[in-house]
């Protein structure tokens, strides 16, 4: 079975850091690019970031360009979000999805902003 | 980047109703077209790949047509479960994209 399970959210001070991790199981993790999406409270989804299989391409949203890094450990199965800076805007559930068309989502972490 | 235009923003129907979604994109995307369905405190869940086919253990009564720029979604024959918001994204460029959701809702 497929299955995306993310971790690290919580409650951060604006312009603090955190790290959310993707622990992933049930297909072959390297040869699948990967996606960061958020959900702001009662909003849309937003695609914030993504990574090539072998962790060599990424791509970012305008809004998080410059704050956030997405990388990879294919030896554990696991994506990874370093968020720097962080705004009260970033605050939001945010899910792993694998590509190929976001055939597997995660559960969501929420991540609030806040002083 | 290319804007995904949803609509309606939401609708009101009952059960055995037809709906029909709709996605337009600002530029050709080809099928690069997905849509999901996600329910209140739930991740999103995938409905339809490729803009017409039909993920794994959903239902028939959900069909996705259009390429390029338009693209439409339908329910043929509403059920209780169906009732959730829709979202169209698409998967020809980064940025990926989404549309706005449609919230379907009893009437």
């Amino acid at each position: 079975e497929v299955q995306l399970l993310e971790s690290g959210g919580g409650l951060v001070q604006p312009g603090g850091s955190l790290r959310l991790s993707c622990a992933a199981s049930g297909f072959t993790f390297s040869t699948y690019a990967m996606s960061w999406v958020r959900q702001a409270p009662g909003r849309g989804l937003e695609w914030v970031s993504a990574i090539g299989g072998s962790g060599g391409t990424t791509y970012y949203a305008d809004s998080v360009k410059g704050r956030f890094t997405v990388s990879r450990d294919n030896s554990k199965n696991t994506l990874y979000l370093q968020m720097n800076s962080l705004r009260a805007e970033d605050t939001a559930v945010y899910y792993c999805a694998a590509e190929g068309y976001f055939f597997a989502w995660g559960q969501g972490t929420l991540v609030t902003v806040s002083s | 980047d290319i804007q995904m235009t949803q609509s309606p923003s939401s609708l009101s129907a009952s059960v055995g109703d037809r709906v029909t979604i709709t996605c337009r994109a600002s530029q050709g995307i080809r099928n690069d077209l997905g849509w999901y369905q996600q329910k209140p405190g739930k991740a999103p869940k995938r409905l339809i790949y490729a803009a017409s086919t039909l993920q794994s253990g959903v239902p028939p009564r959900f069909t996705g047509s259009g390429s390029g720029t338009e693209f439409t979604l339908t329910i043929s024959s509403l059920q209780p479960e169906d009732f959730a918001t829709y979202f169209c994204q698409q998967h020809n460029t980064f940025p990926r994209t989404f549309g706005q959701g449609t919230q379907v809702q009893v009437k």
